[in-house]
């Protein structure tokens, strides 16, 4: 069973059309996160939801919108993309603990690729 | 904000030998020190951490050293085999502790 699943794994689109990936987690930890990748292999955090709540948002451009429906789903929504957005977007999820942010467990990945 | 430095860029050993990486961070608050490992198409897995309170730990062929004073933490790998070679990031947690803040990662490459 797949601890953090994220859909779909490759995704190529037109500069200017709107896309999602979505995520999901069996662990039941409280906090997740989507992290991007870019070419150079750069892992740089975008959001963090824990408990449904917005707890980190780094400065990401408002085209981007993440959505925790609850603890186990957390989606990114992707506006008017645009050449730069190409990366490999990460979800991970982890346990907010007393000592803070414990292991991220990470998914696979989704690919994405603007034209 | 935590910025997290990692050198090298690239690791090229022979097998057998020992691979070393190091990281250096900034804000003294972090407390949290892991490492991952990062294969071809895969997401990033946790191979080993130290928390603030500790100076070393061991696990089979990997440890990790850190020194609080001077902010910086190492991965060694003894006996390296080929299926090591991935890209392996470090990572400090934020001053909020909410989230791991990571180095740009080093590829590292066993040949045999």
């Amino acid at each position: 069973d797949t601890a953090v699943s994220q859909t779909p794994k490759y995704l190529v689109t037109q500069m200017g059309n709107d896309k999602s990936i979505k995520c999901e987690q069996n662990l039941g930890h409280d906090t997740m996160y989507w992290y991007k990748q870019d070419s150079k292999k750069f892992l740089k955090i975008m959001f963090s939801y824990n408990n449904k709540e917005l707890i980190i948002n780094e400065t990401v451009p408002n085209r981007f919108s993440p959505k925790s429906p609850d603890k186990a789903h957390l989606n990114l929504h992707i506006n008017s993309l645009e050449l730069g957005d190409s990366a490999v977007y990460f979800c991970a999820s982890s346990h907010m603990g007393l000592a803070g942010a414990g292991e991220l467990f990470f998914g696979e990945g989704s690919r994405l690729t603007v034209l | 904000g935590e910025n997290v430095e990692q050198h090298p860029s690239t690791l090229s050993v022979q097998e057998g030998d020992s691979a070393v990486i190091k990281c250096t961070y900034s804000d003294s608050a972090s407390n949290y020190f892991p490492w991952y490992k990062q294969e071809l198409g895969k997401g990033p897995q946790l191979i080993i951490d130290i928390r603030s309170n500790v100076g070393e730990k061991k696990d089979q062929r990997i440890a990790v050293t850190l020194n609080k004073t001077a902010k910086h933490f190492s991965l060694h790998i003894t006996e390296t085999q080929p299926e090591d070679s991935a890209v392996y990031f470090c990572a400090a947690s934020n001053q909020a502790g909410t989230a791991l803040i990571f180095g740009k990662g080093t590829t590292l490459s066993v040949s045999s």
